[in-house]
């Protein structure tokens, strides 16, 4: 089972910061999804990359697959952002990637 | 669908019930997908369905728990004989092809065992 494991726990930041939240994992994948989770549970699913960086908006995700890290970040933070952040890894490179793994979780509170 | 519908969104039950989560995918997803998500816990695996196929029902934690997806379409999660440990959030989510994209996730339904 790949350990996935996320940092920080929870982060408070003033409107307006940039955002940095780290993923690593333990056996090295193909591809890695960040998810967020909004107060009232429901989730969405932001990116799925296997290299390199992708952006939306002001989100950026970045992956080092050698390196076994993520990172999301998040440019000109809003209170809208305000959510935990998930991301979640397959078992192995080439395994079945539908049985994802997830991490605990970032709680990013935004203030106004 | 606009998007992946669970029902029902909040279920409170006796131990020792059955209770029947469903879950619509969006219209032409062929990949289904459960997960729980217990309090203070992260989300986990359950069970998956791609197509025709034979779901994976590895994750399932006891016999106590099964999955069926009629006509490739609607999915129901079946949990008997409910256990106070059962209770958690049970998200469903759908995509179109297994891996290659981007999973929709529904709103879950909150089980509750008393």
């Amino acid at each position: 089972k790949n350990e996935v494991e996320q940092s920080p726990q929870n982060l408070t930041a003033q409107e307006g910061e940039f955002i940095t939240i780290n993923c690593s994992y333990s056996v090295g994948i193909s591809a890695l999804h960040w998810l967020q989770q909004h107060p009232g549970g429901g989730i969405v699913s932001l990116f799925m990359l296997s290299s390199g960086k992708k952006k939306h908006g002001r989100l950026i995700a970045t992956i080092n697959i050698q390196e076994k890290h993520s990172s999301l970040h998040i440019t000109a933070s809003h209170p809208r952002d305000s959510a935990v952040y998930i991301c979640a890894v397959p078992p192995y490179s080439g395994g079945s990637n539908y049985k994802l793994t997830f991490g605990k979780g970032t709680l990013l509170t935004v203030n106004p | 669908g606009a998007g992946v519908s669970q029902s029902p969104s909040n279920k409170v039950t006796e131990k020792g019930k059955d209770v029947e989560l469903r879950c619509d995918p969006i219209s032409g997803h062929t990949a289904l997908y459960w997960y729980r998500q217990s309090l203070g816990q992260g989300l986990e695996f359950l069970i998956y369905f791609q197509g025709n196929s034979a779901p994976d029902k590895s994750g399932l934690p006891s016999d106590r728990f099964s999955a069926e997806r009629t006509g490739g379409s609607v999915s129901t999660l079946t949990i008997q004989r409910t256990q106070q440990e059962d209770s958690a959030v049970y998200l469903c989510a759908s995509s179109l092809v297994l891996a290659k994209n981007i999973q929709y996730f529904g709103a879950g339904t909150r089980l509750s065992v008393l």
